[in-house]
């Protein structure tokens, strides 16, 4: 059950694009349309943003977005704003019927 | 509003022994996975256990296998951790979260444990 590979940090200006990567194996990501991605702000429990790939959940803004390629599942936040500067992680459904989550990336809004 | 509250952290030496509760209101306890998730100080997300709503399937993260037990009491709408054996390793902030399908969508606020001579 090893981690999930995410980028350290990942930056931006306001109203800029940024993609985060998460890879991860064929025994997680890459078997299993259920990869879920969370915002952690400062101090706070984590919050979830996207799940089953693609789908937000309600109340979650349309600017973030996600999709998957073979062993990689990305993030994209669109529009950026300074209240999406935080931590995010990935987090995928693994054989063995365990989670594993990643990494973790900070973003910056420059 | 579904609302999770955890307690029972606390500062425990090597070896020793500490119990969780999460307090769960909201929603029909009873029909939810709920899970155990932890985040040590500045690090990352680390899963530790899940289990069903009538307790029929149980997993655990192989960091914890054999020295932690999940369990719940669905007529006190309540999830529990013991955790044995522990080691400075377990030092985190332990999170309960429901479990509806594949995602982690309502967390608590955690309640820190500490694991030290």
């Amino acid at each position: 059950q090893s981690a999930l590979t995410q980028p350290a940090s990942v930056s931006g200006s306001p109203g800029q694009s940024i993609t985060i990567s998460c890879t991860g194996t064929s025994s997680d990501v890459g078997s299993y349309n259920l990869v879920s991605w969370y915002q952690q702000l400062p101090g706070e429990a984590p919050k979830l943003m996207i799940y089953e790939v693609s789908k937000r959940p309600s109340g979650v803004s349309n600017r973030f977005s996600g999709s998957k390629s073979g062993n990689t599942a990305s993030l994209t936040i669109s529009g950026l704003q300074a209240e999406d500067e935080a931590d995010y992680y990935c987090c995928s459904y693994a054989d063995s019927r365990a989670y594993v989550f990643g990494t973790g990336t900070k973003v910056t809004v420059l | 509003q579904v609302q999770l509250v955890e307690s029972g952290g606390g500062l425990v030496k090597p070896g020793g022994s500490l119990r969780l509760s999460c307090a769960a209101s909201g929603f029909t306890f009873s029909d939810y996975y709920i899970s155990w998730i932890r985040q040590a100080p500045g690090k990352g997300l680390e899963w530790v256990s899940y289990i069903s709503g009538r307790s029929s399937v149980i997993y655990y993260a192989d960091s914890v296998k054999g020295r932690f037990t999940i369990s719940r009491d669905n007529a006190k709408n309540s999830l529990y951790l013991q955790m044995n054996s522990l080691r400075a390793e377990d030092t985190a902030i332990y999170y309960c979260a429901t479990l509806p399908d594949y995602y982690f969508d309502y967390w608590g606020q955690g309640t820190l444990v500490t694991v030290s001579s």
